[in-house]
């Protein structure tokens, strides 16, 4: 199957400071990528949903300034948590989707953010 | 009312046994239905489609009631690999396609 991948996997950092996390598709060129956040013992959140070459779209309630997504290829999309604060520690995934179906959306593996 | 609803559980089960999740989603023009299995600190991964008229796969069956806007998901034969959290999943298509997740159902099969 199609393969997402997450960099990091896992990331402490210091509160006031930024954090970057890539999700690469790694065998196919993906046409959209989502953000979520899921919280202990919570739903996954979508975040935003960005498309290649063009602002990402957010969901009521993120805040596009601290949440920086950057989709630069049909391969990578990055997001950038600025100036982190201990209730942005959760888990993060990104998802990938191939083509325009439903059925064709991946998932990362996830990357588990700590702000101390 | 948030827009998928479960029974977070969690459900304990002998191995060997049938057990059943139910959820509920509160938009009626949601087009497909999904549940994805998400192990601890892992991300989700889809286990099946829910068609309308029903399907199964091996030992999971699910079944989707529009009228009631209600999903489920029966595991039969319960195995020790099955422990995980079960997310209903409900893809709101309003001009574009989005996967809204339920908080998940925890299932623990014991010995």
């Amino acid at each position: 199957g199609a393969v997402v991948s997450q960099h990091p996997s896992r990331v402490i950092c210091k509160s006031g400071t930024s954090v970057k996390i890539e999700c690469r598709s790694l065998d196919f060129q993906a046409t959209t990528m989502f953000w979520y956040r899921q919280f202990p013992k919570q739903s996954l959140m979508l975040m935003a949903t960005s498309n290649e070459g063009s602002k990402a779209t957010y969901e009521q309630g993120v805040e596009k300034d601290k949440f920086l997504i950057n989709h630069a290829s049909l391969t990578l999309s990055t997001l950038t948590v600025t100036s982190a604060h201990p209730e942005d520690s959760s888990f993060y995934i990104c998802s990938a989707r191939r083509g325009a179906g439903i059925y064709e959306q991946y998932f990362g593996p996830g990357t588990r953010l700590t702000v101390t | 009312r948030k827009e998928v609803e479960q029974d977070p559980g969690p459900f304990n089960v002998p191995e060997g046994a049938t057990v059943a999740f139910n959820c509920t989603y509160s938009n009626s023009a949601s087009q497909s239905f999904f549940w994805y299995r998400q192990d601890c600190r892992k991300e989700p991964k889809l286990l099946m489609s829910v068609y309308s008229s029903g399907n199964e796969d091996g030992r999971f069956t699910a079944q989707l009631n529009r009228a009631s806007q209600y999903i489920s998901l029966l595991i039969r034969d319960s195995k020790l690999s099955d422990s995980a959290t079960y997310l209903c999943v409900v893809n709101l298509n309003t001009g574009f396609q989005k996967l809204v997740f339920g908080t998940g159902t925890r299932l623990l099969v014991s010995p």
